[in-house]
């Protein structure tokens, strides 16, 4: 079966800038979630979603980050306006179903913003 | 809410010899556990995950991994490391009954297999 797709695979901003991330995930998997890595961290749970409806945002940073997911299979992050904190990996995971199974991850999109 | 500590940060070894990946975890009620590998500039891919049954986990590429409730400990172990094997490996929790598929993961390890 064909993986996470994301997309860009970098991206470099300038600080203020606006920049978004696609991610498809495998089919028929009804949750995704945005992880943000930082260089030398773990992945940071961003937001989920469960089909096209959030089920925990509590960690996105909503002054500046958004996230959609529209008719439950694609999803996009947003991030206006940058700042130099958030250069990170930022990835895609989707899953069966909403029990913890494990994930599968997508190559993520690297963000350096100067 | 739960938290995991990854113990090394960095694990040099020589290539066949054997690798312990130490993680601990915190929570006040039954948890899931993962171990994920992720190569240079790919996304993480699982290693191996404990739901339940037996405490001993085997998964892929040779790694097996020990749940031990009362020490709230979960450590990888290989018994002969490959070069390939060289990556960062993240230890993750997902509590039961709550928030279903959420994970929490360590800040990692990284494994270096030396020749």
């Amino acid at each position: 079966e064909a993986g996470v797709a994301q997309s860009p695979r970098y991206k470099i901003i300038e600080k203020r800038q606006s920049v978004a991330f696609w991610c498809n995930p495998i089919s028929g998997h009804a949750t995704l979630y945005w992880y943000q890595q930082i260089l030398g961290q773990g992945p940071k749970l961003l937001i989920q979603f469960q089909n096209n409806g959030v089920v925990d945002d509590s960690q996105l940073p909503k002054d500046r980050f958004s996230a959609e997911r529209l008719k439950g299979v694609d999803s996009t992050l947003k991030i206006q306006p940058a700042k130099l904190e958030d250069s990170a990996v930022y990835l895609c995971a989707s899953a069966l179903r909403d029990t913890p199974y494990g994930y599968t991850f997508g190559s993520g999109t690297r963000l350096t913003v100067v | 809410a739960q938290s995991v500590t990854q113990l090394d940060s960095q694990v040099p070894v020589f290539e066949e010899a054997p690798v312990e990946l130490r993680c601990n975890y915190s929570s006040s009620v039954s948890v899931y556990l993962f171990w994920y590998v992720q190569y240079p500039n790919q996304g993480l891919q699982l290693l191996l995950k404990y739901l339940s049954g037996s405490t001993l986990v085997k998964g892929i590429n040779g790694f097996e991994a020990e749940f031990n409730k009362s020490q709230t400990s979960f450590h990888l172990r290989k018994p002969s490391v490959h070069i390939s094997d060289t990556a960062e490996y993240f230890c993750a929790v997902s509590e039961v009954d709550t928030n279903a598929g959420k994970s929490t993961f360590g800040d990692g390890t990284t494994l270096t297999v030396k020749p």
